[in-house]
């Protein structure tokens, strides 16, 4: 089946800084990437939808200009924390809609990032 | 606009015994219909899921779900669960009338003793 990695796995970082995670789908092309964000216990919530080579869509409330999205290409999508502060801290999950031999209605899940901002 | 209801936080079962694990929806158009399942600090895994036809939907791991149109219903069972069944449950929909927008419950964790 299809697979999506998210690199990193977990990071730490100190408040102010800025993080990147990494959204790869790894055997298909992923013509749209979706990053979720998941609080401890609780659902996922959309944050933003990216096509490559065009702005992403932002959910209401997320800050398009803290958490910047670049979809540079079909198999790569970027999530930027910018500034990160204790309350980002949280467990952020993309996913990738699938073409050709992943199939259309298919959506695949990344693993996750889990990022923690002291 | 779309939604997701899982009414239980928290489901119990013993060991072999059979599990539901409840889900309703609201959709404009068509629904399309998804269970997957995440085990802690993982991501999600895809179970199942109900696009067209038959309505009772066979998915991973011996699960399966029962789309119900007039209830707008689609609940998660498995005939005899197992301890490592534990996990949390998400049930998410997607308007098939157009867009890939797709909403998540708010999800159930599923407790199965020994």
């Amino acid at each position: 089946g299809a697979v999506v990695s998210q690199h990193p796995s977990w990071v730490i970082c100190k408040s102010g800084t800025s993080v990147k995670i990494e959204c790869r789908s790894l055997d298909f092309q992923a013509t749209t990437m979706f990053w979720y964000r998941q609080f401890p216990k609780q659902s996922l919530m959309l944050m933003a939808t990216s096509n490559e080579g065009s702005k992403a869509t932002y959910e209401q409330g997320v800050e398009k200009d803290k958490f910047l999205i670049n979809h540079a290409s079909l198999t790569l999508s970027t999530l930027t924390v910018t500034s990160a502060h204790p309350e980002d801290s949280s467990f952020y999950i993309c996913s990738a809609r699938g073409g050709g031999l992943a199939g259309d209605n298919e959506q695949f899940f990344g693993p996750g990032t889990r990022l923690t901002v002291l | 606009a779309q939604s997701v209801a899982q009414p239980e936080d928290q489901v119990n079962v013993a060991e072999g015994n059979p599990l539901t694990v409840k889900c309703t929806y609201s959709v404009s158009g068509n629904p399309y219909l998804f269970w997957y399942v995440q085990y802690p600090n993982r991501g999600l895994q895809f179970l199942l899921k109900y696009i067209t036809g038959d309505n009772l939907v066979k998915g991973s791991y011996g699960f399966e779900a029962e789309f119900n149109k007039s209830q707008t219903s689609f609940h998660l069972k498995k005939p005899s669960a197992l301890v490592s069944d534990s996990a949390l449950y998400f049930c998410a929909v997607r308007d098939g009338a157009g867009g890939f927008k797709t909403i998540f419950g708010a999800g159930t964790r599923l407790f199965v003793k020994a």
